[in-house]
């Protein structure tokens, strides 16, 4: 089943921060988070594991709820490279590796 | 490290055509996957391979649809009597053996039906 993102779109000014949620009704063995702009491919960004692993880039911090299968990405300081569509992507518990995407959240970051 | 690469990056085919798409994974990856993404929504699950074994293929996929590794290396995606709901961008992906890694997407065949 597909994880609900929300919300659907934000829009910031330049150092503001955002939260981008996504939830899931399965259990989880992990959350991928990615960032695609408009014709591109998406961007991995972060990997956050059943038993608290977490591998990323150094200026994106997530969490991961396990008992919730909940999981939210942490913008800081937002520059106006961080626009485009993040999308969170679910892996079940049998660790395929197979993801299954939100419909994807569009930030938009302003001068 | 050379990155994912697909080719062609673009493809515009007549209804009932049949098309076949390539992906080069990272070098050192056994794992491919291949996904289907239209205009607003994520990328949707269509199958993957670890090595040459095709592990799982979406029950969403019609039989008009096939993927092979053959060697446990480039893939290959061919899609049959295409229709006009199949326009859509199909994205390839690769990562390392094992679960809990990233995988890393490439640049995608963007396939127009007319």
């Amino acid at each position: 089943q597909q994880p609900v993102q929300s919300p659907q779109a934000v829009i910031l000014r330049e150092g503001e921060d955002a939260v981008i949620n996504c939830s899931s009704s399965k259990a989880l063995y992990s959350v991928h988070w990615y960032r695609q702009k408009h014709g591109e491919a998406p961007v991995f960004l972060m990997i956050l594991l059943k038993g608290g692993e977490q591998k990323g880039h150094e200026k994106i911090s997530a969490s991961f709820n396990e008992k919730k299968q909940q999981s939210s990405l942490y913008l800081t300081a937002s520059q106006l490279s961080y626009s485009g569509t993040y999308f969170c992507g679910t892996e079940g518990s049998s660790n395929t590796g197979k993801l299954i995407f939100g419909q994807g959240t569009t930030l938009q970051v302003k001068p | 490290d050379t990155g994912v690469s697909q080719d062609p990056r673009h493809k515009i085919t007549k209804r009932g055509q049949n098309v076949t798409f390539r992906c080069d994974p990272i070098s050192e990856h056994n794992r491919l996957y291949w996904y289907r993404q239209t205009l607003g929504q994520g990328p949707e699950f269509l199958t993957y391979f670890q090595n040459e074994a095709q592990l799982e293929k979406s029950r969403l996929l019609s039989d008009r649809f096939s993927a092979e590794r053959p060697k446990g290396s480039f893939s290959t995606l061919e899609i049959q009597r295409t229709e006009q709901g199949d326009s859509a961008m199909y994205l390839c992906a690769s990562s390392p053996p094992g679960p809990g890694y990233e995988q890393y997407f490439g640049p995608g065949t963007r396939l127009t039906v007319t």
